[in-house]
């Protein structure tokens, strides 16, 4: 069975710093691609960033430069490190599975439950 | 701005059928990419509903069905029930930005 599970979001202060993490079980994340999406409070989905099995990084124009998306395949886990956090970073942090079985662009077949980032002072 | 456009909410009784547009352009449904769609109950995370423009995951009722023409693309979703009420995005690749793309998200009334 394919889980994904978010933990790290919470209070951050704006300027601050927070690293969220992704724990998979069901795939191996060295061998396919993971993304992270993100829902400000009572908006839409936004595509964050994906690593790619192969290792390659993609980043939204909004976070280019302030996060920072990796993966530690011995356990299995993606990272999301977010520096420099707005009150625009404001959201729900989803992870995803991206597959690209089924089509010439990736889907998200599996999703985590979220974990919150508030940034506020 | 969302990548991809959709109207904000559209309604439907019981029974009756609605559709969903998403609307694109050059560098994302227009290049060819395919457009997938997910449901997103209220307080629940997103759930894939459409994938590859026109496939249903199992599981997936035959109710929701989706196309693509041109750059744009459609999920129609016949015999509305209660329990279809819900927020529906679609989502495509952007070739110029090199990443996914979603729409701003259409929320579904059964009235």
């Amino acid at each position: 069975e394919v889980q994904l599970v978010e933990s790290g979001g919470g209070l951050i202060q704006p300027g601050g710093s927070l690293r969220l993490s992704c724990a998979v079980s069901g795939f191996t994340v060295s061998s396919d691609y993971v993304t992270w999406v993100r829902q400000a409070p009572g908006k839409g989905l936004e595509w964050v960033a994906v690593i790619y099995y192969a290792g390659s990084t993609y980043y939204a124009d909004s976070v280019k430069g302030r996060f920072t998306i990796s993966r530690d395949n011995s356990k299995n886990t993606v990272y999301l490190q977010m520096n420099r956090l707005s009150a625009e970073d404001t959201a729900v942090y989803y992870c995803a599975r991206e597959t690209h079985d089924y089509s010439n662009n990736g889907c998200f077949d599996y999703w985590g439950q979220g974990t919150l980032v508030t940034v506020s002072s | 701005q969302s990548a991809l456009t959709q109207p904000p909410s559209v309604s439907g009784a019981p029974g009756q059928r609605v559709t969903i547009s998403c609307t694109g352009s050059s560098s994302d449904i227009g290049a060819g990419y395919d457009v997938h769609w997910y449901q997103q109950l209220p307080g629940t995370a997103p759930k894939l509903l459409i994938y590859g423009d026109n496939n249903r995951p199992s599981g997936v009722p035959d109710r929701f069905s989706g196309s693509k023409s041109g750059t744009s693309a459609s999920l129609a979703i016949t015999g509305l029930q209660a329990e279809d009420e819900a927020d529906y995005y679609c989502q495509s690749y952007d070739s110029s930005l090199r990443g996914s793309v979603f729409g701003g998200g259409t929320k579904l009334t059964v009235l």
